[in-house]
């Protein structure tokens, strides 16, 4: 079964950091790209950041370039996202992804949620 | 960056009627070698993640029900759900994959 579980989320103050981890399991992991997409309560879905099946190559949103940083570990079949310099519009529910070429995001994890508040 | 204008942004269709979703590309991201549209769509029940619907602009993922459809190409792309059920009820969502990935800002489909 395919899964990929989110962990990492909580309440943060503004300026702080966090760093929020995805598990995956039931796939070959190195077969993948994956993707961060977060979505603020009651709001639509904002991509965040991707990463290459080599790791090599990353690309993130305007809204988090500077502050947010995407990895990957093949040993422990990993995406971690780094979060600093947090703020309030970071406030949202974080979603891992899976991703290819062709199908774009095929399978997403439960998500975990991140509040920025003081 | 590519932007993706989505409409309606609310939708309420009886049961059995169709529904129609749009979305609109600030640019074309089709590759017209290989005719490949880099664009998918989503369908997100409340307090779930979102699931893939089609792909490619108009291949049905695994196990969805043939009621959903997906055409267009170039700017210019459509989700039609035909005999609309009860469990359509959800925000559905486009993605184009071509560059750095952008989303529409989501279509919310109701019953009349």
């Amino acid at each position: 079964e395919v899964q990929l579980v989110e962990s990492g989320g909580g309440l943060i103050q503004p300026g702080g950091s966090l760093r929020l981890s995805c598990v995956v399991s039931g796939f070959n992991f190195s077969d993948y790209q994956y993707n961060w997409v977060r979505q603020a309560p009651g709001k639509g879905l904002e991509w965040v950041a991707w990463i290459s099946m080599s790791g090599n190559v990353v690309k993130y949103a305007d809204s988090v370039k500077g502050r947010f940083s995407i990895t990957k570990d093949k040993v422990n079949k990993s995406v971690s996202l780094q979060m600093n310099s947090l703020r309030g519009d970071d406030t949202a529910v974080y979603y891992c992804a899976r991703t290819t070429s062709d199908y774009g995001i095929d399978f997403w994890g439960q998500g975990t949620l991140v509040t920025v508040s003081s | 960056d590519i932007v993706m204008t989505q409409s309606p942004e609310h939708l309420a269709v009886s049961l059995g009627e169709r529904a129609t979703i749009n979305c609109k590309s600030s640019q074309s991201f089709s590759y017209t070698l290989t005719d490949k549209n880099f664009l998918s769509w989503y369908q997100q029940r409340p307090g779930q993640p979102p699931k893939l619907l089609i792909y490619r602009a108009s291949i049905r993922e695994s196990g969805v029900p043939d009621r959903f459809s997906g055409s267009g190409s170039a700017t210019e792309f459509s989700l039609n759900i035909d005999n609309v059920q009860a469990e359509d009820v959800a925000v559905y969502y486009c993605l184009q994959y071509y560059g750095s990935p952008s989303f529409g800002q989501g279509t919310k489909v109701e019953l009349k």
